[in-house]
C-alpha cells in the first residue's frame, strides 16, 4: 500500500490551522471494520510520538487541537491554531495490510 | 515511566553483521507485539519487521528478507535485530516501537525508543 502525503512542506502563521492530507492507494479498512490509519509527529532531534490512532482517536496528553478524520482511502491531520511546539514532520502510517508503509512526511515550519 | 532501550548500533563494513538489542520496563513486554522501525538521515520513517508475542509470527519488508532476523526474549523483557550481510542503503537510526494490540500489530506504535545509529561503511 503506497502512503502519499501532501503537502511536504506547509509553511503556518502562528494561531493559524493547518492540514495535511494523506492517501492510500488501497482501502485501509480491514476485515474488522477498522481502519489502521495512524498520524505521528517527530519533532526535530526526538523519536516520533503517537498523535492519533485508527483515524480519529487522540493519544493521552495530545492537545485537543489536533484532530482526525477520513475514511477508505483518504485522511486529514488538521491542527486548529498551530502553535510553536507544533514544528516538526508528521507521518500517516497504515497498518491494515504487511508491509506497514508510512507517508513520505510532511514538514511544518512557522512562517 | 514506560521505557524501551536501545543498543549495539555502531559503523561497520558492508558485508558486516551486527545485533541490536532493545530492553522494555514498566509494561508487560510479554504480551505486546514488538517493531523495529528505521530512518536513514535525513529521511522519513521505514518499518522493518514485526514480531508477534510468543514469536510464533515473524515479517519484514522486502529490502531486509534473508538478511535480518527479529527475535524476543520474553524472560527478559528484550528485543533483538540481527542485522546480516549489511549495504549502505541501511545506514539508519534504528527504532525499537512497542505495537499494541494484543490480536495483531496494526502499525499503533505507541512506544518509541531513542533509537540507535547503525552506520554501514567502508
Amino acid at each position: 500500500v503506497v502512503m502519499t502525503q501532501s503537502p511536504l512542506s506547509l509553511p503556518v502563521t502562528l494561531g493559524q490551522p493547518a492540514s495535511i492530507s494523506c492517501r492510500s492507494s488501497e482501502s485501509l479498512v480491514y476485515k474488522d471494520e477498522n481502519t489502521y490509519l495512524n498520524w505521528f509527529q517527530q519533532r526535530p532531534g526526538q523519536s516520533p510520538r503517537r498523535l492519533l490512532f485508527k483515524v480519529s482517536n487522540r493519544d493521552s496528553g495530545v492537545p485537543d487541537r489536533f484532530s482526525g478524520s477520513g475514511s477508505g482511502t483518504d485522511f486529514t491531520l488538521k491542527i486548529s491554531r498551530v502553535e510553536a511546539e507544533d514544528v516538526g514532520v508528521y507521518y500517516c502510517v497504515q497498518g491494515t495490510k504487511w508491509p506497514y508503509t508510512f507517508g513520505q512526511g510532511t514538514t511544518l515550519e512557522i512562517k | 515511566e514506560v521505557h524501551l532501550v536501545e543498543s549495539g548500533g555502531g559503523l561497520v563494513q558492508p558485508g558486516g553483521s551486527l545485533r541490536l538489542s532493545c530492553v522494555a520496563s514498566a509494561f508487560t513486554f510479554s504480551t505486546s507485539w514488538m517493531t523495529w522501525v528505521r530512518q536513514a538521515p535525513g529521511k522519513g520513517l521505514e518499518w522493518v519487521a514485526n514480531i508477534n508475542q510468543d514469536s510464533s509470527k515473524e515479517v519484514y519488508v522486502d529490502s531486509v528478507k534473508g538478511r535480518f532476523t527479529i527475535s524476543r526474549d520474553n524472560a527478559k523483557n528484550s528485543l533483538y535485530l540481527q542485522m546480516n550481510s549489511l549495504r549502505a542503503e541501511d545506514t539508519a537510526v534504528y527504532y525499537c516501537v512497542r505495537d499494541p494490540y494484543s490480536s495483531g500489530g496494526y502499525a499503533a506504535f505507541d512506544i518509541w525508543g531513542q533509537g540507535t545509529m547503525v552506520t554501514v561503511s567502508s
